[in-house]
């Protein structure tokens, strides 16, 4: 399988505090995107980052990509209970094709 | 813009019936379909992949006739559960695909998703 590995598989923190996720994956990539799911619910884009970036922003989320140990972070900080959910990476290669990780759970306590 | 919509949410039906599933973008033309499978805490994991006219292009370990694709006009893609069983409860996602983002790039977007319970 191509498929990418994420940890922690489950992650539970305190509101305000930051979370970070960990995605690694296995071929060459065009780009790497990450999303959030909300249980039992579709996907939701969070942020794209091309294979000649090391690091993007997006409000209070951070994603660096290290494409010579084929591995990726999200940070979000300053958490919030509404920031619970499951966050996947997903690698693209030159076919629009997406390949997901396995998945964070963050769970984010008041 | 960009939104995707699913039909039916849910669905139960009884072992050995077909059970369609619609994917439709709505306010955009998709260049291609996608169709993806979620087994409970589980990752997404790509069924296949079909464009408007053509013959969809199934991942290694899925079932052609079993799981039937239409993909009818650039805005509506089916997914067709032949003699459902079982096993085959799961979480259905379609996306579809089309050039946007900072960087012009093939972009998907997902579905809300639709749950299968056959029993």
């Amino acid at each position: 399988s191509q498929q990418g590995e994420e940890d922690p598989q489950a992650l539970s923190i305190q509101e305000g505090e930051n979370a970070t996720m960990n995605c690694s994956y296995k071929t060459s990539i065009n780009n790497l995107q990450w999303y959030r799911q909300n249980s039992g619910r579709g996907l939701v884009h969070l942020i794209l980052i091309r294979s000649n970036e090391r690091e993007k922003h997006s409000g209070r989320l951070r994603v660096t990509l290290d494409t010579s140990k084929k591995s990726s972070s999200l940070l979000i900080t300053a958490s919030r209970a509404a920031d619970t959910a499951s966050y996947f990476c997903a690698t693209s290669g030159t076919a629009s094709k997406l390949t997901f990780g396995t998945g964070t759970r963050l769970q984010v306590t008041l | 813009g960009a939104v995707v919509s699913q039909h039916p949410s849910w669905v139960i039906c009884k072992s050995g019936t077909s059970v369609k599933i619609e994917c439709r973008s709505l306010d955009f033309q998709a260049t291609t379909m996608f169709w993806y499978r979620q087994f409970p805490k589980q990752s997404l994991m790509l069924m296949a992949t079909s464009n408007e006219g053509s013959k969809a292009t199934y991942e290694q370990g899925v079932e052609k006739d079993k799981f039937l694709i239409n993909h009818a006009s650039l805005t509506l893609s089916t997914l067709t559960v032949t003699s459902a069983h079982p096993e085959d409860s799961s979480f259905y996602i379609c996306s579809a695909s089309r050039l946007a983002g900072p960087y012009g790039q093939e972009t998907q977007y997902f579905g809300p998703g639709t749950r299968l319970l056959v029993l």
